[in-house]
Order: C-alpha cells, then structure tokens, then sequence
C-alpha cells in the first residue's frame, strides 16, 4: 500500500529563515507525490506535485520541493519564510487508480507550520 | 486552477437529524467526486468516490446507509449524513479532479464543511 510519512507534528521557524517540512513515501511503482497547504477551517490548496523529471519542483508561493529516490523523501522547502506561511501542511501520494480511472491520495497526517515574527 | 465550492460552510444540527452537504465543480464538470474526513488535529481519510450517473464507491468501515451519497449531474454531488450522532462532527471536504483520468491528475479541493451535532 502506498504510504507517506510526515515525521514532524510541528515546526517552528523565525521569519526571514528558511524552512523544510519532511516527508518520506512508501510506494509500489512511480511515485507521484503532493503537496497541499490548509488554512484554519478551510480545504485544501494545491502547492505542488512531483510527477516526472527535474528532482526540484518549484510550486505556489515561493515554495518548491525536492524529491530524492534514494531516501524516499519529499521535503517541502522555501528560503525565506513568512508569518503568512503558518498553517498545515499535508504531503500526499497518489494511490492506485479506481474504478473511475480517478486516482485518490493518500495523506500524511501533516504538520503544523508556525512562522513566528 | 479549478474551483470547487461547498456548502455549507457551518452546520450544526441536533442529534437525530439528517444534514446534506453539497460539493460544486464550478468551472469545470467532474463525472467523479471525492469525499474526505478529517478529525481534529488528523489526516484526510477518504470516505467515499462519487460517480456521476452510478453509485457511489465506498471506503472500508464506512456505512453507506449512514454517509448517503448522489452524483446528480456533471458539477455537483452530495453528502448526507443521516440520523446525525455526535461522533458525526467532523470537517467533512470534497475534491473533484479536472479533465480525462490520468496517473497525473490533480485533485481539486473544496473548503470544506464544519458539522457539529450536538
């Protein structure tokens, strides 16, 4: 079954600082692998997504993410946080395709970001 | 990027009474619907896939008579959850995927439904 791993509950990183929130992913097969950021009582929005090609995968907001096969790991990154970057951060893989031909993902149980000023 | 809406965004009802949650693709038609749970301080689980014209797919350890589901055009489906009990209060979110199925598609999600039965 594909899995991911989010090793960290919370991060705490000063503004201006660079930032990394940790991911590593079990997967039979390629993997495709997410990022999603959510606000407080709000869904989901897409930051990014690996799928094929340059290890670097830069998405919304100044975020990017780097996917290294050795380590199973898909790191979120940005150089220089800010205070509006506080909030929770799912990394997803896909999982197998459905009967619709749809794929699902399946989530980290995420980490919380606090940016402090 | 795509658009999907929910409403309501709050609900909150007593326990014993049924709750509908509807989820809108609103600048594209998605022929299948995701329906996500997630509990406080907790990861999405995926309850159900919502299919356009067919039932509705359901996730192990879901009861498909309590979460009732209807996919009933291209831009819309709902969720509802019936004779609602207080282990029923969740964050309920739907996400609908754009364009044909391929092993690159992205899910597009909705911002979510509050419930609270009380």
């Amino acid at each position: 079954a594909q899995s991911v791993a989010q090793p960290e509950d919370q991060v705490n990183v000063a503004e201006g600082n660079p930032l990394t929130v940790k991911c590593t992913y079990s997967v039979s097969g390629n993997p495709y692998l997410f990022w999603y950021v959510q606000y407080p009582n709000r869904g989901l929005q897409f930051l990014l997504k690996y799928i094929t090609g340059d290890n670097l995968v830069k998405g919304s907001y100044g975020f990017e993410a780097e996917f290294n096969k050795s380590q199973t790991s898909f790191h979120l990154k940005k150089p220089s946080a800010l205070v509006s970057d506080s909030a929770l951060y799912f990394c997803a893989v896909r999982d197998v395709s459905r009967e619709s031909g749809y794929s699902t993902l399946t989530f980290g149980k995420g980490t919380m970001l606090l940016v402090s000023p | 990027g795509a658009v999907v809406s929910q409403h309501p965004s709050r609900v909150i009802c007593k326990s014993g009474t049924s709750v509908k949650i509807e989820c809108r693709s609103l600048d594209f038609q998605a022929t299948t619907m995701f329906w996500y749970r997630q509990f406080p301080k907790q990861s999405l689980m995926l309850m159900a896939t919502s299919n356009e014209g067919s039932k509705a797919t359901y996730e192990q350890g879901v009861e498909k008579d309590k979460f009732l589901i209807n996919h009933a055009s291209l831009t819309l489906s709902t969720l509802t959850v019936t004779s609602a009990h207080p282990e029923d209060s969740s964050f309920y979110i739907c996400s609908a995927p754009a364009g044909a199925p391929s092993p690159t598609d992205t899910q597009y999600f909705g911002p979510g439904t509050r419930l609270t039965v009380l």
